[in-house]
């Protein structure tokens, strides 16, 4: 399947700070990419949806001020926690889907991101 | 609004037998994908099996398959002769639509623990 790599895996940052996550589609386009939040032994929290060159779409209850997403290219979307607090601590996972196969199993995930605000 | 519910917050299993991890959904979407996800300890997203909602065969991959009852909007998935390396948390998710921008929504998820 195609691989989508999610940079870094872990990061430690101090409360106040801004931590960017990348998620690269390294062998197709991703028209969308998806940002979930995943919380210990809980499921996965869709965030927001990002399409390339357009302002991301987020759910409700998500602080679009708070978490900025950038799609700026169908092979790049970063997410940018802005002003970390410790309840951000989380992980992090991008998913992405695109190209011409509307087969459906086009989602392909990458690593995840496990984010310690301390 | 779109819904996943899967009832079993933990399953354990012995090694070689099958296992049925169940999973409901609500949509009101007459296209829609259903998808099942591993989740190891490493926390990847690994995954199994896909079934649109046009399909009239149950979806097949190698030990798994997917049981897909429509009408009662079940989509459970089954593992046969469980392996060690079985145990995950296993996610249940839908995607309304089949286009490739549609969403994917996740169930609570089952661990699952296989039993040497």
């Amino acid at each position: 399947g195609a691989v989508v790599s999610q940079h870094p895996s872990w990061v430690i940052c101090k409360s106040g700070t801004s931590v960017k996550i990348e998620c690269r589609s390294l062998d197709f386009q991703a028209t969308t990419m998806f940002w979930y939040r995943q919380f210990p032994k809980q499921s996965l929290m869709l965030m927001a949806t990002s399409n390339e060159g357009s302002k991301a779409t987020y759910e409700q209850g998500v602080e679009k001020d708070k978490f900025l997403i950038n799609h700026a290219s169908l092979t790049l979307s970063t997410l940018t926690v802005t002003s970390a607090h410790p309840e951000d601590s989380s992980f992090y996972i991008c998913s992405a889907r695109g190209g011409t196969d509307l087969s459906g199993t086009e989602a392909f995930f990458g690593q995840g991101t496990r984010l310690t605000v301390v | 609004a779109q819904k996943i519910t899967q009832t079993q917050p933990g399953m354990f299993v012995q090694e070689k037998e099958a296992v049925t991890l169940d999973c409901t959904y609500d949509t009101s979407d007459p296209s829609y994908g259903l998808f099942w996800y591993k989740q190891p300890s490493s926390g990847e997203m690994i995954f199994l099996i896909y079934q649109g909602s046009y399909d009239q065969q149950n979806a097949t991959e190698g030990r798994y398959s997917l049981n897909f009852q429509k009408a009662r909007k079940s989509a459970n998935l089954v593992i046969s002769a469980s392996q060690l390396g079985d145990s995950a948390m296993y996610f249940c998710a839908m995607s309304p639509g089949y286009s490739s921008a549609s969403k994917i929504i996740f169930g609570s998820g089952t661990r699952l623990s296989i039993r040497p």
